[in-house]
């Protein structure tokens, strides 16, 4: 069966930290994979995407990584700050409606 | 660009009533995609429109379900006869069709939470 996994526990880690958030997948061949960032009571925002011929993206202090041979992804804020306290989703892009599937979430605590 | 936009934030609603949403999407987006996100899970795809026509629905999408595009522009989701499992965070999104990072990302709006009660 199809399936996106992401930590189901949260992380926490301290300011200053890089945090390194995981996504896996099976039995889905995506064009492109994206990453959104969810506040509590708020819809997605947008942060990253990636396509399957590429290896790395990155945007300020984020990164992410697509290896379609492990199915997985990895999204890494550097530098993390308090205010990135947030859920993080991985989303799959599928077929011609382009629709997504999105991961559980991972929910990320950033301390002093 | 306003942003996606969605009416109302918030709806408590008692078992067996009919309720419907609204969404406003980016004005040159043509495509407009429903999903729901229940607590601790990540949002699910419903529905979605290119213009003014649905081309997909999902399973989850019952037949108490139905979604319209009149026009092309704004979107209503109305849920008949509602049951307790439909409470839930109903959200809406937009993009434009294309291949481009810009076209491809979906943009979405602060969704309607339903409390069926």
């Amino acid at each position: 069966s199809q399936k996106i996994e992401q930590n189901s526990e949260a992380l926490n880690i301290q300011e200053g930290k890089t945090a390194t958030l995981t996504c896996n997948y099976t039995n889905y061949s995506p064009a492109y994979l994206q990453w959104y960032r969810q506040d509590p009571g708020r819809g997605p925002v947008f942060l990253l995407l990636i396509r399957e011929n590429e290896k790395e993206k990155r945007k300020e202090r984020l990164k992410v990584t697509f290896d379609t041979t492990l199915k997985q992804s990895l999204f890494h804020i550097t530098a993390s700050q308090p205010a990135d306290s947030a859920t993080y989703l991985c989303a799959l892009v599928t077929g011609t409606a382009s629709k997504l599937t999105f991961g559980t979430g991972t929910r990320l605590q950033v301390t002093l | 660009d306003t942003g996606v936009s969605q009416d109302p934030r918030h709806k408590i609603t008692k078992r067996g009533q009919n309720v419907t949403f609204r969404c406003d999407p980016i004005s040159e987006h043509n495509r407009l995609y429903w999903y729901r996100q229940t607590l601790g899970q990540g949002p699910e795809f419903l529905t979605y429109f290119q213009n003014e026509a649905q081309l997909e629905k999902s399973r989850l999408l019952s037949d108490r379900f139905s979604a319209e595009r009149p026009k092309g522009s704004f979107s209503t989701l109305e849920i008949q006869r509602t049951e307790q499992g439909d409470s839930a965070m109903y959200l809406c999104a937009s993009r434009t069709a294309g291949t481009s990072v810009r076209t491809d990302t979906q943009y979405f709006g602060p969704g309607t939470r339903l409390t069926v009660l």
